[in-house]
């Protein structure tokens, strides 16, 4: 069974770059997928950030694209999420997850809280 | 941009009886739409893909349907447990892009 862990700083400065790593168990990020990162403000609506293949290939939220890279390491198995000049806006509790065959994102992260702040 | 517009915000029913949640896409998503329940402190669950398809391991009495830009959900007999906020998303144009309404909060009533 499929199973993600996110990891990385729960506590980022205003202006600096927010890293995150998502880390696949269970199942080879190189069998295929888009697997992707979503985001939750507090108390607000889930927002996806975007995907990425195997083979490095990325599709992002047009909203967020010019701020977001995400890439993948398949020898580790994980992929991971950087999203630069960061504001309070973009406190949120950070998912990863992959899709079904259908697209919908069935398998889910337990999420990890990102903080924005001085 | 698909904009995803749920109703009502919040929905207050009693145990056992019958709830329904609705989902307009601004454009037509075929049945490239999925439904979601979130509990306080907890991940999304995946219930219902392709607009009417229950994933594994989800209750009989969640059932999804619509195609086009109108859609609900449909819980049959309410369990304490369904109490949450519901999603709906899109993704008729995936993995280049997908889109989440802003959530139903069902709650006892």
């Amino acid at each position: 069974q499929v199973q993600l862990q996110e990891s990385g700083p729960g506590l980022v400065k205003p202006s600096e770059t927010l890293s995150l790593t998502c880390a696949v168990s269970g199942y080879s990020i190189s069998s295929g997928y888009y697997w992707g990162w979503i985001r939750q403000p507090p108390g607000k609506g889930l927002e996806w950030i975007g995907s990425i293949y195997h083979s490095g290939s990325t599709y992002y939220n047009p909203s967020l694209k010019s701020r977001v890279t995400i890439s993948v390491d398949t020898s580790k198995n994980q992929f991971s999420l950087k999203l630069s000049s960061v504001t309070a806006a973009d406190t949120a509790v950070y998912y990863c997850a992959r899709p079904s065959l259908a697209a919908a994102f069935e398998n889910w992260g337990q999420g990890t809280l990102v903080t924005v702040s001085s | 941009e698909i904009v995803m517009t749920q109703s009502p915000a919040t929905l207050s029913v009693s145990p056992g009886e019958r709830a329904t949640l609705s989902c307009r896409a601004s454009q037509s998503v075929s049945s490239n739409l999925a439904w979601y329940q979130q509990k306080p402190g907890q991940a999304p669950r995946l219930l219902i893909y392709g607009a009417s398809t229950r994933a594994t391991g989800i209750p009989a009495r969640f059932s999804g349907s619509g195609s086009g830009t109108e859609f609900t959900l449909t819980i049959s007999s309410l369990q304490s447990e369904d109490f949450a906020v519901y999603y709906c998303q899109q993704y008729n144009n995936w993995p280049r892009m997908y889109t989440f309404g802003q959530g139903t909060k069902l709650e006892i009533k």
